[in-house]
C-alpha cells in the first residue's frame, strides 16, 4: 500500500522559514515525480511545486517562485519543501502527492497533509 | 497558462440521484491531460479519473468522465452518502499543474 506522510508543519512568523518533509513507502520512490499541493482555509487546491524522479527538473507556481525550493532524497524516500520569506497567504494545509509514471501525469496518491500557519 | 473553471459551485442532491459536474478550460487541451479528484474534509484528496475518462484503481463505475477540447464532465450515477464531497478537475499537460476551483456536492 502506498503511503505518504508529511511532517514539519508549524506556526511561524511572517518572513521566517520552514521546511516540510514527506516520506513515501509502499512503492519504488526513486522512479516517480513528486509534488506539493496546498489548500488555504476555505479555499480550493493549489498546486505548489513538482520535482522529477531524478531531481533533473523542478517547477513552481508563480505564487511561490523564488521563495520555495523543492528537493528530494531518493535514498531516504523523501521529498522536501523549503519555504522561505513566508507570508500570511502561505497559511494552508500542505499535501505531498505522488505522480504517476511518465512526464505529464496525474497525482495518484496523496498524503494527509501538514498544517502551516504564518502569523505574528 | 490554462485556467479551469468549474460549475456549478455547489450541487445539492439526494442519495440515488445523478450528479453532473462541468469543467471548462480557457483553451483547448489534450484529453489525455485532464483529471478529476475527490476531496473530503480531513482526508487526502483522491484521484478518480485521469485522461478525461479513465477510472483510477479502485474507483467505482458509478463515476465516469467525458469531454474534449475545452469542455469536460464528471458524472456520478446513483449518489451514495460517501460521494458527498468537493470535486476538482486538473490539467496536467504542462509544467504548471492547474486545478479548477472545485464543485461541492452536498445533501439537498
Amino acid at each position: 500500500e502506498v503511503q505518504l506522510v508529511e511532517s514539519g508543519g508549524n506556526l511561524v512568523q511572517p518572513g521566517k522559514s520552514l521546511r516540510l518533509s514527506c516520506e513515501g513507502s509502499g512503492f519504488n520512490f526513486k522512479y516517480y515525480p513528486m509534488h506539493w499541493v496546498r489548500q488555504a482555509p476555505g479555499k480550493g487546491l493549489e498546486w505548489v511545486s513538482g520535482i522529477s524522479w531524478n531531481s533533473g527538473s523542478t517547477v513552481y507556481a508563480d505564487s511561490v517562485k523564488g521563495r520555495f525550493t523543492i528537493s528530494r532524497d531518493n535514498a531516504k524516500n523523501s521529498v522536501y519543501l523549503q519555504m522561505n520569506s513566508l507570508r500570511p497567504e502561505d497559511t494552508a494545509f500542505y499535501y505531498c502527492a505522488k505522480g504517476d509514471s511518465g512526464d505529464y501525469v496525474p497525482f495518484d496518491n496523496w498524503g494527509q497533509g501538514t498544517l502551516v500557519t504564518v502569523s505574528s | 497558462e490554462i485556467v479551469l473553471t468549474q460549475s456549478p459551485g455547489t450541487l445539492s442532491l439526494s442519495p440515488g440521484e445523478r450528479a453532473t459536474l462541468s469543467c471548462r478550460a480557457s483553451q483547448s487541451i489534450w484529453n489525455t491531460h485532464l483529471a478529476w479528484y475527490q476531496h473530503k474534509p480531513g482526508q487526502a484528496p483522491r484521484l478518480l479519473i485521469y485522461g478525461t475518462s479513465n477510472r483510477a484503481t479502485g474507483i467505482s463505475d458509478r463515476f465516469s468522465g467525458s469531454g474534449s477540447g475545452t469542455d469536460f464532465t464528471l458524472t456520478i450515477n446513483r449518489l451514495e452518502p460517501e460521494d458527498f464531497a468537493v470535486y476538482y478537475c486538473q490539467h496536467y499537460g504542462s509544467s504548471i499543474f492547474t486545478f479548477g476551483p472545485g464543485t461541492k456536492v452536498d445533501f439537498k
